[in-house]
């Protein structure tokens, strides 16, 4: 079983639409969580830690549910840019190989 | 400003020679890292290094070598590169393990 697991997409929203992303995580014993955005063939970048009571940003909002073992994204009024694929990090933080990424999900927000 | 750099961006090489992707940050982060990106296969870590002189396997370390001497370079070297070596690879470091990772502009790599 993957430690990390998301829906692959892809996601193909109209622009101003709300969009939720979900990802399931294996391990209880994980520590911190991360969204990162990843633009075709560049670098991941930060979109925005988890943390535990959730939490916004702009238009983004992240929620972590320990219970089911899940984070998710969830992005307002999609605007083009918002194009991206989308990538979930879980850190066991337990000093052994502990970061481990989702593959990714794909949106692509239609004009 | 602050970041982490790798070179060559790009690269293509034959099989057996060996080469060496270096990485450099400039943020006195402790850990860093190396990833390569597949279609379909997401992001895997090859090598970690929690500081210097103390590096790590991730999840896909055969054919790799890495090295801490510094705190600032972690680079990456293939001894004898092979084709299903071929990638796109990422340096990422962090102020401590717990803290998000900063990731370089990747390196694509293809070997013939």
């Amino acid at each position: 079983r993957k430690e990390v697991e998301q829906d692959p997409g892809p996601f193909n929203v109209p622009e101003g639409a709300t969009v939720a992303f979900n990802c399931t995580y294996s391990n209880s014993a994980s520590q911190s969580f991360f969204w990162y955005r990843q633009d075709c063939r560049k670098e991941p970048k930060l979109l925005m830690s988890v943390y535990s009571s959730g939490n916004e940003d702009g238009r983004f909002t992240a929620q972590l549910n320990r219970a089911s073992q899940y984070i998710s994204l969830l992005i307002r009024d999609s605007k083009l840019s918002d194009s991206a694929t989308y990538l979930c990090v879980v850190n066991l933080q337990t000093g052994a190989n502990n970061l481990f990424f989702g593959t990714g999900t794909r949106l692509t927000v239609i004009p | 400003e602050a970041q982490v750099t790798q070179n060559p961006r790009y690269l293509i090489t034959v099989t057996g020679k060996k080469l060496t992707v270096t990485c450099s940050q400039n943020m006195n982060h402790e850990y860093m890292s190396w990833y390569r990106q597949d279609p379909g296969l997401g992001l895997r870590q090859i090598y970690y290094s929690m500081n210097v002189e103390v590096t790590d396997k991730g999840d896909v370390p055969e054919g790799y070598k890495v090295s801490r001497k510094e705190k600032r370079n972690f680079p990456l070297i293939l001894e004898s590169p092979s084709p299903n070596q071929t990638s796109l690879y990422f340096c990422a470091s962090s102020l401590t393990l717990a803290q998000p990772q900063h990731f370089g502009d990747g390196t694509r790599l293809s070997i013939l």
